[in-house]
C-alpha cells in the first residue's frame, strides 16, 4: 500500500464525452504526476503539479487538463474522449526532489 | 527525442539470476529508476541510480553507466512472485519519469 488512492477504479465512457479522474496523494507529498499507460506499454507522462501549479507537461493535447488542490489531491480531466484514450491512468505522488514516486492503483478507462 | 530500449520478454527459472538491460537516449538526465508492476497494478519503486556504479537492495541490484547511457537491473535468487513487468525510467527535469516499454519477466518452477 502506497497511500495513494485513485477513483474510480474502472470507468466506461462514450466517445465525445468528458471524464474526471481523482487522486489522493500520500500524506506530506507536494507533487503529483499523471501518466497514461496503454495495454502492453510503459506509462507515458501527461503532466505534473507542484503546489497547485502545472510544473511540466508531456506530449498530450490541451483536452487533457488537471488541477491540484490545497490538500495536494488532484484531478485529471479529459474532454472530447477518443477511442485511443482507453488506457490505465496512473497518479504518482512524491516530494519535488525525491527520487521515488508512489503510484496509485490507477483508473482503467474504456472509451466506446 | 527521448527513448528507452529494454527487452520485451525474459524467462528464467526459480533460484536463477536474471539481468534486464536498458539503454536510453534523453535530454535532461538526472538518474535511472526501476519499477515493478504486477498485472497492470500500481508500479512500485525498486531502485534509483544517479551516479555510475552498482546499487544493491536485497535481492535486487541496479547498475548505471552514464557515459554509455546504459543501465541494468539484476535480480538474484528468483522467486515465482518476481514474475511481473519491469520498467526502466529516466528521471528528468522536475522529477518527471520517462518510462521504457517494459520487460515482462516470467519465472518458471
Amino acid at each position: 500500500e502506497t497511500g495513494v488512492t485513485q477513483s474510480p477504479t474502472h470507468l466506461i465512457k462514450t466517445r465525445g464525452q468528458q471524464v474526471t479522474l481523482r487522486c489522493s496523494s500520500q500524506s506530506g507529498h507536494n507533487t503529483v504526476s499523471w501518466y497514461q499507460q496503454a495495454l502492453g506499454q510503459g506509462p507515458q507522462f501527461i503532466f505534473q503539479y507542484y503546489r497547485e501549479e502545472e510544473n511540466g507537461r508531456g506530449n498530450f493535447p490541451p483536452r487533457f487538463s488537471g488541477l491540484q488542490f490545497p490538500n495536494y489531491s488532484s484531478e485529471l480531466n479529459v474532454n472530447a474522449l477518443e477511442l485511443d484514450d482507453s488506457a490505465l491512468y496512473l497518479c504518482a505522488s512524491s516530494l519535488m526532489e525525491a527520487t521515488e514516486a508512489f503510484f496509485g492503483q490507477g483508473t482503467r478507462l474504456t472509451v466506446v | 527525442g527521448q527513448s528507452l530500449e529494454q527487452p520485451s520478454e525474459v524467462t528464467a527459472v526459480e533460484g536463477a539470476i536474471v539481468q534486464i538491460n536498458c539503454t536510453y537516449q534523453t535530454s535532461g538526465f538526472y538518474g535511472l529508476s526501476w519499477y515493478q508492476q504486477h498485472d497492470g497494478g500500481a508500479p512500485t519503486f525498486l531502485s534509483y541510480n544517479a551516479l555510475d556504479g552498482l546499487e544493491e537492495t536485497g535481492r535486487f541490484s541496479s547498475f548505471l553507466s552514464r557515459s554509455d547511457s546504459y543501465g541494468y537491473l539484476l535480480l538474484q535468487e528468483l522467486q515465482m512472485k518476481d514474475s511481473a513487468s519491469y520498467f526502466c525510467a529516466v528521471r528528468a527535469l522536475g522529477g518527471k519519469l520517462i518510462f521504457g516499454q517494459g520487460t515482462e519477466l516470467s519465472v518458471k518452477p
